[in-house]
């Protein structure tokens, strides 16, 4: 069964408005966990790494101010795009590891789509 | 861009053949691992083949790894409609997984 799970599965929503994503991990604790963005036929872009209890890593070139982590539990990290415009819609994707070993647990995505 | 690049970017074969995809990237690496996708849906974890190995065997998935030549090949063998989806290999060399471009696979009944 799915050792990840990604809350919600697809959202529409208006220019300007905030959308949050939520990633779970159901049956471990993730002291890590990783935020990917998809455009269509492309690969995975990572553009964060959530941190428990700490602020997140951002790569080069993604807005931290735009793109809020929260990863108050070993459990759970939230995606907040904010002000959210046509350009953000896109494929959001949720990964953690177990502590001990690799590979990643992905969940199974959220399509955004922003009108 | 840290981003590898695997080819062919597509391919398409009839159920039964072989089905290889290449992976190339740019930095060392702890581990390389495939990942299967299928559309609009989160990756699948299918192999991961360690930096000091050269080959990795999974049911029909035969992995290689060259790090001389910071390459890595996929085996499907005996291919499948079921197979169709796109395969992605991940290199992990700071605790974080940076994928390939992808190769789209298409198998045909």
């Amino acid at each position: 069964g799915a050792v990840v799970s990604q809350h919600p599965s697809w959202v529409i929503c208006k220019s300007g408005t905030s959308v949050k994503i939520e990633c779970r991990s159901l049956d471990f604790q993730a002291t890590t966990m990783f935020w990917y963005r998809q455009f269509p036929k492309q690969s995975l872009m990572l553009m964060a790494t959530s941190n428990e209890g700490s602020k997140a890593t951002y790569e080069q070139g993604v807005e931290k101010d735009k793109f809020l982590i929260n990863h108050a539990s070993l459990t759970l990290s939230t995606l907040t795009v904010t002000s959210a415009h046509p350009e953000d819609s896109s494929f959001y994707i949720c990964s953690a590891s177990r502590p001990e070993n690799s590979p990643l647990h992905f969940g199974n995505g959220t399509r955004l789509t922003v009108t | 861009s840290q981003q590898g690049e695997e080819d062919p970017q597509a391919l398409s074969i009839q159920e039964g053949e072989n089905a290889t995809m290449n992976c190339s990237y740019k930095t060392s690496i702890n581990n390389l691992q495939w990942y299967r996708q299928n559309s609009g849906r989160g990756l699948v974890h299918l192999i991961l083949i360690r930096s000091n190995e050269r080959e990795k065997h999974s049911g029909r998935l035969r992995v290689t790894l060259d790090t001389s030549k910071k390459s890595s090949s996929l085996l499907i063998t005996a291919s499948r409609a079921a197979d169709t989806a796109s395969y992605f290999c991940a290199t992990d060399n700071t605790d974080k997984l940076i994928f390939g471009t992808g190769t789209r696979l298409q198998v045909f009944p």
